[in-house]
């Protein structure tokens, strides 16, 4: 089974300060790859994701992520953020599993923005 | 874009009564799945279901947790005897394909077990 694991629980950056929020997953197989936002008070949106092809993906807002398959890693960045980046990102992997394929999400990274 | 709804946003209830969560998936999609998020931890899975029938659960999915689409349009999350740690937010997904497609969630119903 597959398992996803943000290595930062809280960020806080001001304005105009570059992002990058790490994200690896273990699981051997083919895995698809997810980051999801939660801005307060909301639901789950998707980011962006990578199926295959091009490692560096790019998804709304600004954001992009780099699949790095040698070390099972898939990090979000952004170069400059905004106040309105305020949320709660969580990576997901998405694998076979013996009942079919399930998407598993990791811890989550609460970002601050401060204006 | 097209929205996953699901009823109610909020549902309190007494610990040891039953509960149901109703979701409306994506008309055309295939896969449902139920996740939940405790107060401040990971979104965990739960069960996902196609054709029908579970094919994955999780170990938080025991016998007090059932699904159902019970008209084909409609997918439901019943917790028979709620407890005080199933508080949570409930959040249904779907999707077109198993491995392929990106989730849509729904917003989410915030159960408080009293």
């Amino acid at each position: 089974a597959q398992s996803v694991s943000q290595h930062n629980h809280h960020v806080i950056l001001s304005e105009a300060a570059s992002l990058e929020l790490g994200c690896n997953y273990s699981y051997g197989g083919t895995v698809n790859l997810f980051w999801y936002v939660q801005y307060p008070g909301q639901h789950l949106q998707l980011l962006l994701k990578y199926f295959s092809g091009d490692p560096l993906v790019k998804g709304i807002k600004g954001f992009e992520a780099e699949f790095i398959k040698s070390k099972f890693s898939f990090n979000l960045r952004k170069p400059s953020v905004q106040w309105s980046d305020t949320a709660e990102y969580f990576c997901a992997v998405n694998a076979k599993n013996t009942g079919g394929f399930k998407t598993i999400f990791g811890a989550g990274t609460r970002l601050f923005v401060k204006a | 874009e097209p929205e996953v709804t699901q009823t109610p946003s909020h549902q309190v209830t007494q610990m040891g009564q039953e509960v149901i969560l109703r979701c409306v998936p994506i008309s055309n999609h295939l896969y449902f799945y139920w996740y939940r998020q405790i107060l401040g931890q990971k979104v965990e899975f739960l069960v996902s279901f196609y054709n029908n029938e579970i094919s994955e659960k999780s170990e938080i999915f025991d016998d007090q947790f059932s699904v159902e689409r019970p008209d084909g349009s409609n997918f439901t999350l019943k917790i028979r005897s709620t407890k005080l740690e199933d508080s949570a937010m409930y959040f249904c997904a779907s999707s077109r394909t198993s491995n392929s497609e990106k989730l849509f969630f729904g917003s989410g119903t915030q159960l408080s077990v009293l």
